[in-house]
């Protein structure tokens, strides 16, 4: 199995700014995701996190809005960029294990 | 990615089964269906996953008829602790890691 910490849990930010989301994996695993959670809604894929290469991004997420990092096995960031208040979300990493996928608790963004 | 419906909610009393009918009518024959459960404040967490027949855990089991265009999740004898969405994801080989959600089913538990 794998234990999936990010960091921060929850953040209040202003428009117009960009958080940077971290995302840490107690093992190295293969493949690494971010998904968004908008209000009462279900997960939405933004991208995936590859490792040492440009992230891959799915219909209606961009990279300037979006950029995420994936320097080694075990870690992965997400920055949201130039926020407003649709972009208040929980925004949750995934890693892939053998069998299943794991999530980590989520970062609960909110944009005033 | 094959499509799924499932309940929106359904309401149980402790101690009883819950049964939770998934239709993904679109299901490849590379495809295993997979369900998720998430409390408030928490990523998904699996739950089980199969391809056919019928697969058992400590937690659930899922029944998955011959033609696979529908699955149950059985959860015996729940508790509160099981109040929670379920989310129920067919999973193909190709993208493996890949998962798209439905709107899930809320399970609300009551003593």
């Amino acid at each position: 199995s794998a234990v999936i910490s990010q960091k921060p849990s929850r953040d209040i930010c202003q428009r117009g700014t960009s958080l940077t989301i971290q995302c840490q994996v107690d093992s190295q695993v293969t493949m690494m995701f971010w998904y968004r959670q908008q209000p009462g809604q279900s997960l939405t894929l933004i991208a995936t996190a590859n490792q040492g290469s440009e992230a891959t991004y799915e219909s209606g997420f961009v990279i300037d809005k979006f950029p995420i990092s994936r320097p080694n096995l075990t870690f992965s960031t997400l920055t949201v960029s130039n926020m407003s208040p649709e972009d208040s979300s929980i925004y949750l990493c995934s890693a892939t294990g053998d069998y299943e996928q794991y999530f980590g608790p989520g970062t609960r963004l909110t944009v005033t | 990615l094959a499509k799924t419906t499932q309940p929106i909610s359904m309401d149980s009393y402790e101690g009883q089964e819950v049964n939770i009918t998934c239709s993904h009518n679109n299901i490849a024959t590379n495809d295993y269906i997979t369900w998720y459960q998430q409390f408030p404040s928490q990523g998904p967490r699996f739950i089980i996953q199969g391809y056919k027949t019928k697969v058992t855990n400590e937690v659930a089991s899922l029944f998955i008829p011959a033609d696979r265009k529908s699955s149950t999740l059985s959860l015996p004898r729940v508790s509160l602790s099981d109040t929670a969405v379920y989310y129920c994801l067919v999973k193909t080989t190709d993208s493996w890691g890949k998962l798209q959600f439905g709107a899930g089913t809320q399970v609300v538990v009551t003593p």
